[in-house]
């Protein structure tokens, strides 16, 4: 079993939708969780990152992380054409935010 | 210009092969790292690097070398090239940052071993 599972997709949306992309993962050594952002062709970028339990808001981006039932969300609010991308959730225990555990990414396609 | 930048971006190789991927950026960091990508195992880590002096094996290091030329060079070599090491390269960067260290990315570099 993978230490990080997500939902490879595809996934596609009408443009203005909420869009709810998640992992699960198995390590509850975790306490820093990102989201990071990869257009076609290019590397993954950093969107989001979060601490330990909590939700945390960027624009339109919200970061939840459930602890206790070792999930992670992102939601994306109001989408975009622009937002096509796959989505990579990566994951850290404390000390190691270096060493991180990527899930396998969810390919997003926004239909204008 | 790009801050991290690889070379080449796309190369065809045989089995057998030695190759060289390299890896320059321009943001000043200690930290550097190469990465593999494969469709549906998501980005796993080959070799990470601290500083010029400090080399360290990652998830995936057998069939694989590094050399860290200097701060801003970190080079992958596959000494002997095999089909399943086809798959796209990221090198990525960082400094130390608590929980707000964040790696940056080069674009990739696809390698396909025939």
């Amino acid at each position: 079993q993978k230490e990080v599972e997500q939902d490879p997709g595809p996934l596609s949306v009408p443009e203005g939708a909420i869009v709810s992309l998640n992992c699960t993962y198995s390590n509850s050594a975790f306490q820093y969780f990102m989201w990071y952002r990869q257009y076609s062709r290019k590397g993954p970028e950093l969107l989001m990152y979060t601490y330990s339990s909590g939700n945390k808001e960027d624009g339109r981006f919200t970061a939840q992380v459930d602890k206790s039932s070792k999930y992670i969300s992102l939601f994306i609010r109001d989408s975009q054409p622009s937002d096509s991308a796959t989505y990579l959730c990566a994951m850290s225990p404390p000390g190691s935010a270096r060493q991180l555990t990527f899930g396998s990414g969810t390919q997003l396609t926004v239909l204008p | 210009d790009a801050d991290v930048t690889q070379t080449p971006r796309n190369r065809i190789t045989k089995t057998g092969k030695r190759i060289m991927l390299e890896c320059s950026q321009t943001k000043g960091h200690d930290r550097m790292y190469w990465y593999r990508q494969d469709p549906g195992l998501g980005l796993r880590l080959i070799y990470y690097s601290f500083d010029v002096k400090d080399i360290n094996k990652g998830e995936i290091s057998d069939g694989y070398s590094v050399s860290r030329q200097a701060q801003a060079k970190f080079s992958l070599s596959l000494e002997s090239a095999i089909p399943n090491q086809t798959a796209l390269y990221f090198c990525a960067t960082s400094e130390p940052g608590g929980v707000k260290e964040t790696q940056y990315f080069g674009p990739g570099t696809r390698l396909l071993v025939l």
